[in-house]
């Protein structure tokens, strides 16, 4: 199948600063790429929805400005987590579709394997 | 919006022993079902999948899942399962006509085979 790779896969930050996430599909070029977070013993949660050449679409109650997501090519995602607080602490997950079958209901999305962010 | 409910967050059995891991959902428009598999330390991958057709679907692996639309239940069954099969499970569904095929997921069961 699919690779989806996740970099990186811990951090640890202090409060008030930045930290970006990168997400690549490895083997196939991504039309769309998924971002989610799961809170322990919760659902992933869909955070926005990030078509290349065109800004992401943010889910209901998800910051924008706070969490900046750029879809700078065919292959490579970011989550930029903007002044992260505490409450900001979560695993982080991509997942991307195949540009070859997007249009297909078949094709399935390529999770990675998750980043996990602690904020002091 | 859709939801799904997972009611069991942990499942223990033993090797060999069959298995039914429960999964119900809630949407006001059609949707298209499916099952994810968290192996430790990796991705989710999609075990299988209800889009249309018979309502009774496998996976290669011996997993099996039925569609149930009066219930709205998709459980996943499996009648024997492996150490291997230890890992956390997802549910998922999507609505029909989205065409980013956003998915809403359940929040897991985590299946730990015994020897």
């Amino acid at each position: 199948g699919a690779v989806v790779s996740q970099h990186p896969s811990r951090v640890i930050c202090k409060s008030g600063t930045s930290v970006k996430i990168e997400c690549r599909s490895l083997d196939f070029q991504a039309t769309t790429m998924f971002w989610y977070r799961q809170f322990p013993k919760k659902s992933l949660m869909l955070m926005a929805t990030s078509n290349e050449g065109s800004k992401a679409t943010y889910e209901q109650g998800v910051e924008k400005d706070k969490f900046l997501i750029n879809h700078a090519s065919l292959t490579l995602s970011t989550l930029t987590v903007t002044s992260a607080h505490p409450e900001d602490s979560s695993f982080y997950i991509c997942s991307a579709r195949d540009r070859r079958t997007s249009g297909d209901l078949h094709s399935e999305q390529f999770f990675g394997p998750g980043t996990r962010l602690t904020v002091l | 919006a859709q939801s799904v409910t997972q009611l069991d967050s942990q499942v223990p059995v033993f090797e060999e022993a069959p298995v039914e891991l429960r999964c119900n959902y809630s949407s006001s428009v059609s949707v298209y079902l499916f099952w994810y598999v968290q192996y430790p330390n990796q991705g989710l991958q999609l075990l299988l999948k209800y889009l249309s057709g018979s309502t009774l679907v496998e996976s290669i692996n011996g997993f099996e899942a039925e569609f149930n639309k009066s219930q709205t239940s998709f459980h996943l069954r499996k009648p024997s399962v492996h150490i291997s099969d230890t890992a956390e499970y997802f549910c998922a569904v999507t609505r029909v006509g989205d065409s980013n095929y956003k998915l809403t997921f359940g929040k897991g069961t985590l299946l730990t085979v015994n020897p």
